[in-house]
């Protein structure tokens, strides 16, 4: 069974860091894409950031660019999204979901973990 | 970038059938993937590749892309389909690459 199990949320202050992590079992992780998708409260699906399979190439969506940073341990079956200079705009459920290729859908995703910016 | 437009809400009756549209230009030439939403849960995929439905994805549920919409069937509605509903295409002339449509909101009357 595909588990993925975020962790690392929490309230902080603007201007911030905090570091996310995402669990993967179940399946081959290494051989999959991983993304990021934030929600903020009571809005829409907004993805954040994606890794290739190797962790050779990554992207990021505009709003996080320069500020976020993502990657992956392969041998730890795990995903990190490392979140600088936080923003209440930040603010936002943060889920992990995995994809098989560049292009293809989000087959699974974690359950989430909510991170708020606030002074 | 690209933008995906969806209607906020729709309301139906059990037993009959929900229609979602995801307008986009040109979106008949994109894969569109659908997924679904319940309060306080992650989101579920429930059809891929405009049509394809994962294993475990009720038979109820279909798609169809073609010009400038595609949509999202729901046949012999359950109490259980009531959810919040996100297309979401790539565009790799995007940015960001990935899109997610505005959502809509079904109502099981």
């Amino acid at each position: 069974e595909v588990q993925l199990v975020e962790s690392g949320g929490g309230l902080v202050q603007p201007g911030g860091s905090l570091r996310l992590s995402c669990a993967a079992s179940g399946f081959t992780f290494s051989s999959y894409w991983m993304h990021w998708v934030r929600q903020a409260p009571g809005k829409g699906l907004v993805w954040v950031s994606r890794i290739n399979s190797d962790g050779s190439s990554t992207s990021y969506a505009d709003s996080v660019k320069g500020r976020f940073t993502i990657s992956r341990d392969n041998a730890k079956n795990t995903l990190y999204l490392q979140m600088n200079s936080l923003r209440a705009e930040d603010t936002a459920v943060y889920y992990c979901a995995l994809a098989d290729t560049a292009m293809g859908c989000f087959d699974y995703w974690g359950q989430g973990t909510l991170v708020t910016v606030s002074s | 970038s690209y933008v995906l437009t969806q209607p906020p809400s729709v309301s139906v009756a059990p037993g009959k059938t929900a229609r979602i549209t995801c307008g986009g230009n040109n979106i008949g030439s994109k894969s569109v993937h659908w997924y679904q939403q319940k309060p306080g849960q992650a989101p579920v995929l429930v059809i891929y590749y405009d049509s394809d439905r994962p294993s475990g994805i009720p038979e109820r549920f279909s798609g169809s892309n073609s010009g400038n919409t595609a949509t999202l069937t729901i046949s012999r509605v359950e109490a259980g389909d009531e959810a919040d509903y996100y297309c979401q295409v790539w565009d790799s002339s995007s940015d960001p690459f990935y899109v997610f449509g505005t959502g809509t909101k079904v109502t099981v009357l």
